[in-house]
């Protein structure tokens, strides 16, 4: 099945500056790449996702990369906001065959922006 | 409303007994999934059903069943509860099978097993 990696496990930034946030693949065959966030306490929303068919989307601040060759997919949030402090999960689909649907998921992230 | 509602919040078991958690949704989605999350692990795929079919990840097979008595409800049943099914579980549900990409996740149930 799919494995995604997720880097780092925990990231400090101070406000104002980017936060980025890498994630890898191992299956070809996924081709939807959606993030989510998940503020203590409540349930993971997501905020920005990504198809196979582009390399670049950006939504106000958050904007991600896809690299398709390389099987790697990135967030980026500029200038973060301590309302941006969360956990954020990455992962990875494929909508056609059997496993369509299924999201194989990263560890996450624990996003810290400090004042 | 895009909630998804999940029962009970927190849930106390005894080794051996048996635990089940209810998921439901009113967005008609037609697809509904359980995830496992345990500290400092990703998510994990437990089962989903796509209509009436339910399809369960191999590894996780013969340690959880599920029932989907109707479209907005969907529940996730362990019959003998050990130590290791101590997680947070999530619920979540998407449309045309999550082909359209957004999964809505409920609030968890977290599951202590002592």
């Amino acid at each position: 099945g799919e494995q995604v990696e997720q880097l780092p496990s925990i990231l400090r930034v101070q406000e104002g500056s980017s936060a980025s946030i890498n994630c890898s693949y191992e299956d070809s065959a996924s081709n939807y790449f959606p993030w989510y966030k998940q503020e203590p306490g409540e349930n993971p929303k997501l905020i920005i996702d990504i198809r196979s068919n582009m390399e670049r989307k950006q939504i106000q601040e958050l904007i991600v990369l896809l690299d398709k060759k390389a099987k790697r997919f990135s967030l980026h949030i500029t200038d973060t906001q301590p309302g941006d402090s969360a956990m954020y999960f990455c992962a990875a689909s494929e909508d056609t065959g059997a496993n369509t649907g299924k999201l194989t998921f990263g560890h996450g992230t624990i996003l810290r922006v400090h004042p | 409303d895009t909630t998804v509602k999940q029962n009970p919040r927190y849930k106390l078991a005894r080794v051996g007994k048996p635990v089940n958690l209810i998921c439901s949704q009113t967005m008609n989605h037609d697809t509904m999934y359980w995830y496992q999350k345990k500290p400092n692990q990703a998510p994990k795929l437990l089962l989903f059903y796509y209509d009436k079919i339910l399809n369960r990840e191999a590894d996780t097979f013969e340690k959880f069943q599920s029932s989907r008595p109707n479209n907005s409800f969907c529940s996730l049943y362990i019959g003998s509860a050990g130590l290791e099914y101590s997680a947070m579980y999530l619920c979540a549900s998407s449309r045309d099978r999550g082909r359209t990409g957004q999964l809505y996740f409920g609030e968890g149930s977290k599951l202590t097993v002592l």
